[in-house]
């Protein structure tokens, strides 16, 4: 059985400043793990995935993620936040056959 | 990159109509789809999971002979949702799983929006 859970449905935060996503995972297997955004009335766009490797991973639009096994986690962050960073960000788990996606994170970005 | 086509974007249809969403890989071969639902401010439901040429998978509440998914060739997936009502309301997306990626290859279409009146 595999799982996600991010922790806070809303983030705030001024433009400029650092965004951080909270996500943790439960897997019975070693994990896929991914971070996608989503704009009001589109799909889904990959940011970034962890498969193998390394577990600092680097992703589109400034965003990265690292991958730490011993607290089964899989946050998200941003240096410095942008108005076009407002969006609806989903973290998910995959254990080979199909996804499982969190709550997902409103992000809005304060002027 | 890969990319995946979902159309329509949006259609309103009359309760007790059918309706037909269309899923395409455009540039490479989907062996599996996979079928979401979307309420407003909540997650991805996975409704089901279609490999191509066989029948789909649902999953446990979704009723299969209300949500029909056929998988007929590798670029092609659709969804017809039939008799429609209100409570059928709802943000449909697909994903495209890339033939031999295993879980490298998710991708999404742009969602249509159903509404029934």
């Amino acid at each position: 059985a595999q799982s996600v859970t991010q922790l806070g449905s809303h983030v705030s935060v001024s433009e400029g400043a650092l965004v951080l996503l909270r996500c943790n995972y439960s897997s019975s297997v070693p994990p896929y793990l991914f971070w996608y955004v989503q704009y009001p009335n589109q799909g889904l766009q990959l940011l970034l995935k962890y498969t193998t490797g390394a577990t600092l991973v680097k992703g589109i639009n400034g965003f990265e993620a690292e991958f730490k096994k011993s607290d089964t986690s899989f946050h998200l962050t941003k240096p410095s936040a942008h108005m076009s960073d407002a969006a609806e960000y989903f973290c998910a788990v995959s254990d080979d056959y199909k996804l499982s996606f969190g709550a997902g994170t409103t992000v809005t970005v304060r002027a | 990159g890969a990319v995946v086509s979902q159309h329509p974007s949006w259609v309103i249809c009359k309760s007790g109509t059918s309706v037909k969403i269309e899923c395409r890989s455009l540039d490479f071969q989907a062996t599996t789809m996979f079928w979401y639902r979307q309420f407003p401010k909540q997650s991805l439901m996975l409704m089901a999971t279609s490999n191509e040429g066989s029948k789909a998978t649902y999953e446990q509440g979704v009723e299969k002979d209300k949500f029909l998914i056929n998988h007929a060739s590798l670029t092609l997936s659709t969804l017809t949702v039939t008799s429609a009502h209100p409570e059928d309301s709802s943000f449909y997306i697909c994903s495209a799983r890339e033939a031999g990626q295993r879980t490298h290859g998710y991708t999404f279409g742009s969602g249509t929006r159903l509404t029934v009146v």
